[in-house]
C-alpha cells in the first residue's frame, strides 16, 4: 500500500490568515481526495485532485475558500483561506489504492 | 436522506463480547461497501471491504444486503484493542466514497 506523508500534522492559526496543507505520495496516483473531518463527525469530501485539470469541488466547498494545487502525481495542497475559527477541524488527504482508500495522518488545524 | 446511516453508539462491550455494527445507505445502485477503522486523533484505516456474498477476516465478518440496503460489522471475541471508531463507507460510483458518522467501540476489561 501507498504511504501517504502529509504535513503539519497541526497548527493553531489565527482567524483571517491562511494554511497550506501538503500531502506527498510515495507511488504516482491518477486522483487525490481532499476530506474534512470536524469534531465529532464523520468525512466529508472537499475535493477531488486531478494531476493537470482544476480540481473538482463538493457542493459547499469553493475555489475561492480551499484552493487546491496538483503539480505532479505524486503531490498536492490545500489551503484554507481566510480562516475562522469554524475552519477548525482535522483536514486528511487520500489517495485511491485497489479499492479503498488510504489516508494520510491528518492535519489537526485550530482556528482562535 | 444521508447517504450513509449508522448508530453512533456508543457501544461498550466487555472482552470476549460479541458485538454487531449495523450501517444503511440511500443509494440502491452503490456498489462497493467498506468498513474502516478510526483510532481516536488517527486516520481511519481500512478494516475490510464488504463482498456481496460476506467475507470473513479472523474475528471479524462483514455482511451486505442489497434489498434491505444495509451493510452489517460482527466482531467475535472482542479485544481490549478493538476500542476505536468503525466507520461505514459506501461508494455508488466507484470514486467517490460516502462515510458515515462511525460508531464507538469500547471494549472494557
Amino acid at each position: 500500500s501507498a504511504v501517504i506523508s502529509q504535513k503539519p500534522s497541526r497548527d493553531i492559526c489565527q482567524r483571517g490568515t491562511s494554511l497550506t496543507i501538503q500531502c506527498q505520495v510515495d507511488s504516482q496516483v491518477t486522483m487525490m481526495f481532499w476530506y474534512r473531518q470536524q469534531p465529532g463527525q464523520s468525512l466529508t469530501l472537499i475535493a477531488t485532485a486531478n494531476q493537470g485539470s482544476e480540481a473538482t469541488y463538493e457542493s459547499g466547498f469553493v475555489i475561492d475558500k480551499f484552493p487546491i494545487s496538483r503539480p505532479n502525481l505524486t503531490f498536492s495542497t490545500l489551503t484554507v483561506s481566510n480562516m475562522s475559527p469554524e475552519d477548525s477541524s482535522i483536514y486528511l488527504c487520500s489517495v485511491k489504492l485497489g479499492s479503498g482508500y488510504t489516508f494520510g495522518s491528518g492535519t489537526r488545524l485550530t482556528v482562535v | 436522506r444521508k447517504e450513509v446511516e449508522q448508530d453512533p453508539g456508543p457501544f461498550n462491550v466487555p472482552e470476549g463480547a460479541t458485538v454487531a455494527f449495523n450501517c444503511t445507505y440511500s443509494n440502491s445502485a452503490s456498489q462497493s461497501f467498506f468498513w474502516y477503522r478510526q483510532d481516536c486523533r488517527k486516520e481511519p484505516k481500512l478494516l475490510m471491504s464488504v463482498y456481496s456474498s460476506g467475507n470473513e477476516d479472523g474475528r471479524f465478518t462483514a455482511q451486505l444486503n442489497r434489498a434491505s440496503q444495509y451493510i452489517s460489522l460482527l466482531i467475535r471475541d472482542s479485544k481490549l484493542s478493538d476500542s476505536a471508531t468503525y466507520l461505514c463507507v459506501v461508494s455508488p460510483t466507484g470514486n467517490q466514497f460516502y462515510f458515515g458518522t462511525g460508531t464507538s467501540l469500547t471494549v472494557i476489561p
